[in-house]
C-alpha cells in the first residue's frame, strides 16, 4: 500500500506570492491533517479535513486555507506569503477522524519564502 | 498553557544503553490518546507507539515502551538497547476526546546516540 505523498517536495517563493501544496493520503484514508513545522514554533496544527469538510482548525491567519476532494486528496493554500511562512509543511492521514489511530505522515514540503 | 511538555531539548546517550525521553501532558479530559513519533533528519515523521488513557498496561512496540503514569500525567518513552539509527528528533503528542480533538505535539527532544 502506497504511503502518504506530498508534492512538491521543495518550493521557493517570494514574499507576496501564493502557493498550493498537495497531499494524497493512503488509499482508503478519509482524514487528512496539515501541520507547519518551524525551528522556533515546532509542529503546529493547521487544519484537518474529513469527507471534504474542515473538521478542525488551528490558530493560523486566514491566509492559510485548505480543501479536500472527493477522492480524499487535499490541498492547502497560502496566499500573500510572508518570510515567516518558510517551514516544513507536513500532511498526515488516518482512516477515520477523531479516533486514536496513528497518523501516517508524508515526507513534507519544504517551503522557502525569499 | 502548554499541553505537552518535553523538558529535554537534547540528549546524548552511549550506544546500547537504555534511554528515557520525558513527556508530561495536561488535559481535563478522561478520554485521550498519547503518541510518540520519531523524526530523522530526512524530515518524515515515523509513528512509534500509542497509549490510550484507559489502557491499564503500558504500551510496548519492540524496543519501544511507554511508561504511562496517569496520576502524574506522564508518558515517557523508553528505548531499550539504543542503536546509532535511533539518533533523531522525538515528539510526544496527545489527542484529546471531544469535538476539539486535534493532535498537539510537544517541542521535541533531539537524541544523539554515541558510538
Amino acid at each position: 500500500k502506497a504511503g502518504v505523498t506530498q508534492t512538491p517536495r521543495y518550493l521557493i517563493k517570494t514574499r507576496g506570492q501564493q502557493v498550493t501544496l498537495s497531499c494524497s493520503p493512503i488509499s482508503g484514508h478519509r482524514s487528512v491533517s496539515w501541520y507547519q513545522q518551524t525551528p522556533g514554533q515546532g509542529l503546529q496544527f493547521l487544519f484537518e479535513y474529513f469527507s471534504e469538510t474542515q473538521r478542525n482548525k488551528g490558530n493560523f491567519p486566514g491566509r492559510f486555507s485548505g480543501r479536500q476532494f472527493s477522492n480524499s486528496r487535499s490541498e492547502m493554500n497560502v496566499s500573500t506569503l510572508e518570510l515567516g511562512d518558510s517551514a516544513l509543511y507536513l500532511c498526515a492521514s488516518t482512516a477515520l477522524a477523531g479516533t486514536y489511530n496513528e497518523q501516517f505522515f508524508g515526507p513534507g514540503t519544504r517551503l522557502t519564502v525569499l | 498553557a502548554q499541553k505537552i511538555t518535553q523538558t529535554q531539548p537534547g540528549m546524548f546517550v552511549q550506544e546500547k544503553e537504555a534511554v528515557t525521553l520525558d513527556c508530561t501532558y495536561d488535559t481535563s479530559d478522561q478520554s485521550y490518546g498519547l503518541f510518540w513519533y520519531k523524526q530523522p533528519s530526512s524530515g518524515e515523521m515515523i509513528f512509534l507507539i500509542y497509549q490510550g488513557s484507559y489502557d491499564e498496561q503500558n504500551a510496548t512496540e519492540g524496543r519501544y515502551s511507554l511508561n504511562f503514569q496517569k496520576a502524574r500525567k506522564s508518558a515517557n518513552l523508553v528505548i531499550s538497547a539504543s542503536q546509532l539509527g535511533d539518533s533523531a528528533m522525538y515528539f510526544c503528542a496527545m489527542r484529546e476526546g471531544g469535538r476539539d480533538d486535534k493532535i498537539i505535539f510537544g517541542k521535541g527532544t533531539r537524541l544523539h546516540i554515541l558510538p
